[in-house]
């Protein structure tokens, strides 16, 4: 079974700064995806951006831009010029790459953007 | 363009009382998802389904049910409510084979008193 840890509970940031958010993973598969979403207090969940393990490339989003480390099954969230609107739990998931698989996900960091 | 809607936003039951949570998608997605969110852990997920006519557990499916009643809908049951499942319950689609980026309903806080 694949599992997705997320070691910083809380993190807070000053306005305009940059932070970066951790989560690794663990699993056995070689093809798979993974996902950060956003939850702001209305507690919509948002997609903010996914990776494809195949690509090496790190995927970037505007100021959002992933560290994926596939050796080190590390996946972290790097938001830059950090805004009051970033202000949210953040959920690192995982799936396999077989269609019609289901995500796992952390246990969410929450991002606090101090004005 | 609505996405995934559910109904309802909240519900406080009783013990034991039954209910029905319901989850409509307009993205013409195969796949769709039941999860819950408690404090600390995060979203788990409660059962799934691959397409129109299967379903299937997921990590936590004990004292749940759940029909695809058409490609669009996907519903959930309690059948007897318990203080345990007092939960944030989301359900999500997303389409297949790619599989990927699930789209999220706005959720609904579910209390069992």
């Amino acid at each position: 079974a694949q599992t997705v840890t997320q070691s910083q509970p809380e993190m807070s940031v000053q306005e305009a700064e940059t932070v970066t958010l951790s989560c690794t993973y663990d699993t056995s598969e070689n093809n798979y995806y993974l996902f950060w979403y956003k939850q702001p207090p209305s507690r919509q969940m948002i997609l903010v951006i996914r990776q494809e393990a195949y690509k090496q490339q790190n995927a970037t989003e505007n100021r959002f831009s992933v560290n994926f480390q596939k050796a080190a099954k590390s996946f972290s969230l790097k938001i830059s010029d950090s805004q009051l609107g970033d202000t949210a739990m953040y959920f690192c998931a995982f799936m396999r790459d077989f269609g019609n698989e289901k995500l796992t996900f952390g246990t969410g960091t929450r991002l606090t953007i101090i004005p | 363009n609505a996405g995934v809607t559910q109904t309802p936003k909240f519900q406080v039951l009783k013990t034991g009382q039954s209910m029905t949570l319901q989850c409509a998608q307009d993205m013409n997605h195969n796949s769709m998802y039941w999860y819950r969110q408690d404090p600390g852990m995060g979203l788990r997920l409660i059962y799934y389904s691959a397409s129109e006519g299967t379903t299937d557990k997921g990590e936590v499916p004990n004292g749940y049910n759940v029909s695809r009643l058409n490609k669009r809908e996907f519903s959930l049951r309690l059948e007897s409510a318990a203080p345990s499942q007092t939960s944030v319950y989301f359900c999500a689609s997303s389409e297949a084979p790619d599989g990927t980026s699930a789209y999220f309903g706005p959720g609904t806080r579910l209390t069992v008193t």
